[in-house]
């Protein structure tokens, strides 16, 4: 079963644009990390934030992390169609030895040029 | 190119057929994940090797898959008698995993399945 739902399923904007997704996960974490994947092909590693940050940066991206809401959300500021792709968020859940990631069903990003 | 390496990336396949998957990690990561993924879904975690050994199975594995890791390097994926439930993204992550670090996973390309 999955953990984490992203928010919006799907999401177009103007290239320029902020795009924000949002995650909310289910049980307790150990860190929170953000993927990207173009059509049909493998994922590619964004941010990993930790259970004891609340915010990081990483070029145009911001991810937050709201443990007592069980949340993150990402931001990507000044878009560009290069951004297009499916964002996927992966929480490592607080159980000892697990160590598979748990993915939400992602966020569809379309930028318009 | 020194990333994770999957093998083939497409494979078309009648139902019944076994079908086998390779993954090369990362060279000197310990840690070897496999995954599948559904059109629209999320990754799903199979299995993951440590070095050689096998030390976590989904419930979606079957006992129609096998995965092994002999060496503690490459990794195959197979698949016996399959079916058209089994049409999928199957993808592949390695890790440097040591005590007390985070190991962020690093993905192959994948290789579609298509069951006919």
């Amino acid at each position: 079963s999955q953990q984490g739902e992203e928010d919006p399923q799907a999401l177009s904007i103007q290239e320029g644009e902020n795009a924000t997704m949002n995650c909310s996960y289910k049980t307790s974490i150990n860190n929170l990390q953000w993927y990207r994947q173009n059509s049909g092909r493998g994922l590619v590693h964004l941010i990993l934030i930790r259970s004891n940050e609340r915010e990081k940066h990483s070029g145009r991206l911001r991810v937050t992390l709201d443990t007592s809401k069980k949340s993150s959300s990402l931001l990507i500021t000044a878009s560009r169609a290069a951004d297009t792709a499916s964002y996927f968020c992966a929480t490592d859940a607080r159980i000892q030895g697990a160590q598979k990631l748990v993915f939400g069903q992602g966020t569809r990003l379309t930028i318009n040029p | 190119d020194t990333g994770v390496s999957q093998d083939p990336r497409h494979k078309i396949t009648k139902r019944g057929q076994n079908v086998t998957f390779r993954c090369d990690p990362i060279s000197e990561h310990n840690r070897l994940y496999w995954y599948r993924q559904t059109l629209g879904q999320g990754p799903e975690f199979l299995t993951y090797f440590q070095n050689e050994a096998q030390l976590e199975k989904s419930r979606l594995l079957s006992d129609r898959f096998s995965a092994e890791r002999p060496k503690g390097s490459f990794s195959t994926l197979e698949i016996q008698r399959t079916e058209q439930g089994d049409s999928a993204m199957y993808l592949c992550a390695s890790s440097l995993w040591r005590a007390s670090f985070v190991d962020t996973q690093y993905f192959g390309p994948g290789t579609r399945l298509t069951v006919l």
